[in-house]
């Protein structure tokens, strides 16, 4: 399996744009996450889907953020309009998910930066 | 919910030397446990995990990890670093039966060759 495969690696763009961060799981698992990484506030938990259905959007930062997961294999994370405090690494990870938890695999992230 | 400390935010090391990275975690129920390593420009990378079991357990490059509960502790270990093992290190809980996963703010390890 290719692991879990983010797009684009980098992006650079300007206050207020539209920026749209995409994920594609590794195959077969039910689980996926997004999570921002800063300096400031280290790796935090924005939004994470069970089957394709949001379990918790308490991490999204305010309303200018949001996520969807269409399918298995797809997901989104939007910030509009963007500003420059939402440069930072976005991660997508996902996870077989069993009822205990278990592992998370990350994709390789996305360095946003806004100017 | 639960939450994760590590206490050390930059250790640096000489090559040979022992590594010990600290990591307690606040939840009172059952936790599986997990550490990750992040190489310069990077994503995440599992080391090792617990779940049950042996509380020592052992992972990727020589790492391990010791779980206590008593101490709800679950510092990470090498007996001897290399240069390679520079890298930032995070601490990972979540509470059994959740799968919001809690990272620690991250410990920096820098070896010198």
């Amino acid at each position: 399996d290719a692991g879990v495969i983010q797009s684009p690696r980098h992006e650079v763009t300007e206050m207020g744009q539209e920026v749209t961060l995409r994920c594609k799981p590794i195959s077969g698992h039910d689980y996926l996450f997004w999570y921002r990484q800063t300096m400031m506030r280290g790796l935090e938990l924005l939004i994470y889907f069970n089957n394709n259905v949001p379990i918790d959007d308490s991490g999204m930062p305010e309303d200018r953020f949001s996520a969807k997961m269409p399918n298995a294999s797809f997901s989104t994370l939007k910030i509009q309009p963007s500003e420059p405090r939402d440069s930072a690494v976005y991660f997508c990870a996902s996870s077989p998910g069993t009822s205990g938890g278990d592992t998370q695999y990350f994709g390789p992230g996305t360095r946003l930066t806004v100017l | 919910a639960q939450s994760v400390s590590q206490h050390n935010h930059h250790v640096i090391l000489s090559e040979a030397a022992s590594l010990e990275l600290g990591c307690n975690y606040s939840y009172g129920g059952t936790v599986n446990l997990f550490w990750y390593v992040q190489y310069p420009g990077q994503h995440l990378q599992l080391l090792l995990k617990y779940f049950s079991g042996d509380p020592l357990v052992k992972g990727i490059k020589g790492f391990e990890a010791e779980f206590i509960k008593s101490k709800f502790s679950f510092n990470l270990r090498k007996p001897s670093v290399q240069w390679s093992d520079t890298a930032e290190y995070f601490c990972a809980v979540n509470a059994w039966g959740n799968n919001d996963m809690r990272f620690g703010a991250g410990t920096r390890l820098t070896v010198k060759p």
